[in-house]
């Protein structure tokens, strides 16, 4: 079955970096867009990247372009999400989301349990 | 960027009870819309997609309906695991996707 599953949360302190790794299986990670989504404790739900299936194109949300970066290592079934400079706004659970297709943005169709990110001095 | 409105923001109800929830888009998104389940502890689960396509595994007693701005997700009989927060996602032509500030289904 389809599984995602994140790794790489933890407590940092602001202006550090962490890596979020997510790691899928069930599937063909090479077929589909990617997307990273995160939800603020107690808070909705905010899209923050997306990777084409072959890396070819990225797009990101205004709060993190420029600090954030998605990649993607089809032969390590791996997405990844590279956070600098993070902030206190930026503490979240942060989802790996499939996309519907390999290209082009649409709905989530399946999703990863989130690795929790704390920013905190 | 395409505001996404939910209304109400909770709505109690008892089991068995009709739900019926809205989403209003700040501009059109034809039918490029979505409608998510939290429940507590965990990740968002998929609905309904297209506007009006339940996904897979996905009950009946669930329908999303809409075009354009205006979307509802019903659900028609409300089981005890149907308590939850629901969420709108538009998926139009413009970045950045967006969602809904999400609305609570409550046991009344």
């Amino acid at each position: 079955q389809v599984q995602l599953v994140e790794s790489g949360g933890g407590v940092v302190q602001p202006g550090r970096s962490l890596r979020l790794s997510c790691e899928v299986s069930g599937f063909t990670l090479s077929t589909y867009a990617m997307h990273w989504v995160r939800q603020a404790p107690g808070k909705g739900l905010e899209w923050v990247a997306v990777i084409w299936s072959d890396g070819s194109d990225r797009y990101y949300a205004d709060s993190v372009k420029g600090r954030f970066t998605i990649s993607r290592d089809n032969s390590k079934n791996t997405v990844y999400l590279e956070m600098n400079n993070l902030r206190a706004d930026d503490a979240a659970v942060y989802y790996c989301a499939r996309n519907r297709f390999g290209s082009g943005w649409y709905y989530f169709d399946y999703w990863g349990q989130g690795a929790l990110v704390t920013v905190s001095s | 960027e395409v505001v996404l409105t939910q209304s109400p923001g909770t709505l109690s109800l008892s089991p068995g009870d009709r739900a019926t929830l809205s989403c209003r888009a700040s501009q059109t998104v034809g039918i490029y819309f979505a409608w998510y389940q939290q429940k507590a502890g965990q990740a968002p689960r998929l609905l309904i997609y297209d506007a009006s396509s339940r996904a897979t595994g996905i009950p009946g007693r669930f329908s999303g309906s809409g075009s354009g701005t205006d979307f509802t997700l019903t659900i028609s009989r409300l089981e005890p695991d149907d308590f939850a927060v629901y969420y709108c996602q538009q998926y139009g032509p413009s970045l950045p996707l967006t969602f809904g500030g999400g609305t609570r289904v409550e046991i009344k």
